[in-house]
C-alpha cells in the first residue's frame, strides 16, 4: 500500500461543474496536508494547506480533512478549462518527511 | 509569489560530463529539497537539507551529490552524467522551523538531457 494514494484519473468534468479530488494516506500520525496543482511541463504550485479536521475554503477551492478516515479531498467549484492540470496530494507526518501522491489528472471540458 | 530560482532551465550534455544544477531561494527558508520527475510521472525525492551543513539522501537512489554551505543556495552535482540521468530536476524550499511549516515552494525546474 502506498503511503499517499490518489486515483490517477483522468477525471473529466464539464465547465462550471464541481470537481472532487480524493486522497487517502496510511500514517495516522500525519499532521499537515497539502494540495498542489501542476500544469503539464511546469513545476508544482501550492494551492491549499489544511491542518485540522473539517473544511477550509479559499475562493473556488475547498479542502476537506477527515483524520479518523485518513482522507483528504479537494473540491473545485465552478470548474474552468484553466483548472485542467494534475493535482498532487501531499502529506507530512510531523517529522521531516512530506510524501507526495502520484497525482490525479483533471480535464475540464469547455 | 515564491522566490526560488533554478539555472540552467534546459541543459543538453554529453555522457561523462560533470554538471552542477543551481538552486537559490531568497525567502530565508531552512529546508530545501531536490526532486526528480519524469514526464507524467511521480515526484521522487533525491536529496534534502534541514539547514546549513545538513544534507541527506532521499527515497530515490541517486548518483548526484548536494551541498548546503549557505542558507539560500543548494546546488546539485552529477560527477559523470549518463543517459539514465535524463529527467526534470525540481528544487523546492520550505520554512521549516519549530512549527514545522512544510509548505513547499518549487523552482521552475531544470530539464536535463544526457546524450
Amino acid at each position: 500500500q502506498k503511503e499517499v494514494e490518489q486515483n490517477s484519473g483522468p477525471l473529466s468534468v464539464p465547465e462550471g461543474a464541481i470537481a472532487s479530488l480524493n486522497c487517502t494516506y496510511s500514517d495516522r500520525g500525519s499532521q499537515s496536508f497539502f494540495w498542489y496543482r501542476q500544469y503539464s511541463g511546469k513545476s508544482p504550485e501550492l494551492i491549499m494547506s489544511i491542518y485540522s479536521n473539517g473544511d477550509k475554503e479559499d475562493g473556488r477551492f475547498t479542502a476537506q480533512l477527515n483524520k479518523a478516515s485518513q482522507y483528504v479531498s479537494l473540491l473545485i467549484r465552478d470548474s474552468q478549462p484553466s483548472d485542467s492540470a494534475t493535482y498532487l496530494c501531499a502529506v507530512n507526518t510531523g517529522g521531516f518527511k512530506t510524501i507526495f501522491g502520484a497525482g490525479t489528472r483533471l480535464f475540464v471540458k469547455a | 509569489e515564491a522566490d526560488i530560482y533554478q539555472t540552467p532551465r534546459y541543459l543538453v550534455i554529453g555522457t561523462g560530463k560533470k554538471i552542477t544544477l543551481e538552486c537559490s531561494q531568497t525567502m530565508g527558508h531552512d529546508k530545501m529539497y531536490w526532486y526528480q520527475q519524469d514526464p507524467g510521472m511521480e515526484l521522487h525525492l533525491i536529496h534534502y537539507s534541514y539547514g546549513v551543513n545538513s544534507t541527506e539522501k532521499g527515497d530515490l537512489s541517486s548518483e548526484s551529490t548536494v551541498s548546503r554551505i549557505r542558507t539560500e543556495h543548494f546546488p546539485l552535482t552529477l560527477e559523470s552524467a549518463r543517459p539514465s540521468h535524463t529527467s526534470q530536476y525540481l528544487c523546492a524550499s520550505s520554512l521549516g522551523g519549530f512549527l514545522r511549516i512544510d509548505e513547499q515552494f518549487f523552482g521552475p525546474g531544470t530539464r536535463l538531457t544526457v546524450l
